[in-house]
């Protein structure tokens, strides 16, 4: 079974500087997808960025960028310029890349992410 | 609207009784996904619809709690002899399943069940 480990519960950041997020994940597959979500207050999940196991480059999305080590099987967030608006619950996520439609995802425990103004 | 939504935003019950969680997902999305998140822990898979069929109902922790999509649209979560460890977020997703591997999942904002 796939796990998704944050060891980081907590985090917090001056506002405009920037934060990395760590996450560990274990899988014996070799294709997979890999997700960062962020659950403010209102608890929808919110999709921050994606990354495919099989692309080399890290994805990248305005001030959010991965650095995935596959071989490693890292996986961390890194916030550019924090915003306050970036304040929430962070979490890891796993999908299976080929599971007959079902893309259920294995997410890790989260990470709370405090911006100090 | 044109975002998941759940009914109710929060339930409260008494132990024993049965409850029904409400999922309306996106239009035209025929993926859904229950996931459940109990405090300090990240949502857990609990059963996914293609269509109207389950076609994983692995995570379901047990007969208690079935789900049902009839029409292929909303989705009900049901639960009976509701225990005081069923308090939780239940979450509910939805997204095209196209099946190509890069669909994205929608979630609605959750329903906070606490049992007392």
């Amino acid at each position: 079974a796939q796990t998704v480990t944050q060891s980081q519960p907590e985090m917090s950041v001056q506002e405009a500087e920037t934060v990395t997020l760590s996450c560990t994940y274990d899988t014996s597959e070799s294709d997979y997808y890999l997700f960062w979500y962020k659950q403010p207050p209102s608890r929808q999940m919110i999709l921050v960025i994606r990354q495919e196991a099989y692309k080399q480059q890290n994805a990248t999305e305005n001030r959010f960028s991965v650095n995935f080590q596959k071989a490693a099987k890292s996986f961390s967030l890194k916030i550019s310029d924090s915003q306050l608006g970036d304040a929430a619950m962070y979490f890891c996520a796993y999908r299976a890349a080929s599971n007959f439609g079902n893309e259920k995802l294995t997410f890790g425990t989260g990470t709370r992410l405090t911006i100090i103004p | 609207g044109a975002g998941v939504s759940q009914t109710p935003s929060n339930k409260v019950t008494e132990k024993g009784k049965y409850v029904e969680l409400r999922c309306d997902p996106i239009s035209g999305h025929t993926a859904l996904y229950w996931y459940r998140q109990s405090l300090g822990q990240g949502p857990e898979f609990l059963i996914y619809f293609q269509g109207t069929g389950a076609a994983d109902d692995s995570g379901l922790p047990n007969d208690r709690f079935f789900a049902v999509r009839p029409e292929g649209s909303v989705s009900t979560l049901k639960i009976q002899r509701t225990e005081r460890g069923d308090s939780a977020v239940y979450l509910c997703a939805s997204s095209l399943g196209s099946g190509g591997g890069t669909d994205t999942q929608y979630f609605g904002p959750g329903t906070r069940l606490t049992v007392l």
